[in-house]
């Protein structure tokens, strides 16, 4: 079955201890993306890689590392979360063979920073 | 101002109600724009995808996109239950599959049998 695969799905974690929440995507797509989904600010790019060890910042890059060092791989690092980082997290992916851009998106890690 | 303004919502229809939701946007360079659904706990699929100005139906949905004013619309007809999601419209200004996606907040719909 083709899809994005987020782990963990929840996080409760507390300030100023690192984390990495992993992305994997079975598609072969070369674009992957990271958003943020917070309410009344909807979905926010975080930062996105055009193919391996190519990355760039989003909308939103301030406090977030990442990094692609195989083709179906994208962990978002957080190396010291804070509370406004408290958020539901969406890993995506996408296709240049696409004659759309359609972003296929994962199930979502909430993650709460206390 | 934000980019595409989506009203939150929430919505409540009873079922088999037509359904209208509804994006504005101001930027005018946008040229294709899409329409989201996501279910609780689930991430945001692809519903609608269309180019430019006018219309395009698939079975009980049907896009809209006014580009004069700077409008899109997604009607769902004979609506259902399953129906019940957030619903996301997206924009952007290529095809490209690396091209960034703008979207709206999300409208919450719920259906009632």
């Amino acid at each position: 079955e083709a899809q994005v695969t987020q782990n963990p799905r929840y996080l409760i974690t507390v300030t100023g201890k690192k984390l990495t929440v992993t992305c994997s995507q079975n598609m072969n797509h070369e674009y992957m993306s990271w958003y943020r989904q917070d309410p009344g600010l909807g979905l926010r790019q975080i930062y996105y890689s055009m193919n391996v060890e190519v990355t760039d910042k989003g909308d939103v890059p301030e406090g977030y590392k990442v990094s692609r060092k195989e083709k179906r791989n994208f962990p978002l690092i957080l190396e010291s979360p804070s509370p406004n980082q408290t958020s539901l997290y969406f890993c995506a992916s996408s296709t240049r063979e696409s004659s759309y851009n359609e972003q296929f998106f994962g199930p979502g890690t909430r993650l709460t920073v206390l | 101002q934000k980019e595409v303004e989506q009203d939150p919502g929430p919505l409540s229809v009873p079922e088999g109600a037509i359904v209208s939701l509804n994006c504005t946007y101001s930027n005018s360079a946008f040229q294709y724009f899409m329409w989201y659904r996501q279910y609780s706990r689930k991430g945001p699929e692809l519903l609608m995808y269309t180019y430019s100005s006018g219309n395009k139906e698939d079975g009980r949905f049907t896009a809209q996109v006014d580009k004069s004013s700077k409008y899109i619309s997604l009607f769902i007809r004979d609506s259902q239950p399953s129906d019940s999601a957030t619903y996301l419209c997206a924009m952007s200004l290529s095809n490209f599959g690396n091209e960034k996606l703008t979207f709206g907040t999300g409208t919450r719909l719920t259906i009632i049998p």
